[in-house]
């Protein structure tokens, strides 16, 4: 069972929004902004795409964005493109060295 | 670029120890800004973080799996390394081994991931 909670499914079409949630509690998404989004394609390795709630690292594009508001942070892909179809799993330290993640939400491209 | 590449057994019989190795290639392990860390994915599943290490040898383990892990560092050959002992099914993931940014704490550079089935 995850610590942090995620619908398990999101879709859209080509061009429009999606919004993924994460939910956790006072202990780690609440409690630090420290929260951090990964994209995982079938067989991959996660990659990171969002870090510090909102931040996105060199490379990503701006159509992935983050937000927080109390114990759950969301991830918005705009302009959804083919290749943004993955898994998506959130993630927040949560004190003393350790990091919680979210169950993962499959992301479906119409 | 900063690469890591994971390498051990891939099968490993019930009770016994997994072993695994990350090596760090394209920059140093010692490096002050980092932690280097494990984390795995039971098939079909999410991700369990499992711990981390400093290049000093300070670790840090997720209490959920503390009494059986140990990460450990060779600064010498720029590699650190996983024992989980007493191994049963439940622990059949593929295990990734990643960078830990301690200044905004997040796990940037991650290998490409090493299955690892447990099984008589």
């Amino acid at each position: 069972q995850s610590a942090l909670t995620q619908p398990p499914s999101a879709s859209g079409s080509p061009g429009q929004s999606v919004t993924i949630s994460c939910t956790g509690t006072i202990s780690d998404v609440g409690g630090y902004n420290y929260v951090s989004w990964y994209q995982q394609h079938p067989g991959k390795a996660p990659k990171l795409i969002i870090y510090e709630v909102s931040k996105r690292p060199s490379g990503v594009p701006d159509r992935f964005s983050g937000s927080k508001s109390g114990n759950t942070a969301s991830l918005t892909v705009s302009g959804l493109q083919a290749e943004d179809e993955a898994d998506f799993y959130c993630s927040s330290y949560a004190g003393n060295n350790n990091f919680v993640f979210g169950p993962g939400t499959k992301v479906t491209v119409l | 670029q900063l690469q890591l590449q994971e390498s051990g057994p891939g099968l490993v019989k019930p009770s016994e120890t997994l072993s695994l190795t990350c090596t760090v290639s394209g920059g140093s392990i010692s490096s002050s800004s980092y932690y280097w860390g494990w984390i795995r994915q039971p098939p079909g599943k999410g991700l369990e973080f499992i711990g981390s290490i400093y290049y000093s040898g300070t670790t840090y383990y997720n209490p959920s799996l503390k009494s059986r892990v140990t990460i450990s560092v060779d600064t010498s050959k720029n590699q650190f390394s996983l024992k989980l002992s007493s191994v049963t099914a439940a622990d059949t993931a593929v295990y990734y081994c990643a960078r830990r940014d301690i200044v905004v704490e997040n796990l940037d550079v991650w290998g490409k991931g090493t299955t690892v089935t447990v099984s008589s």
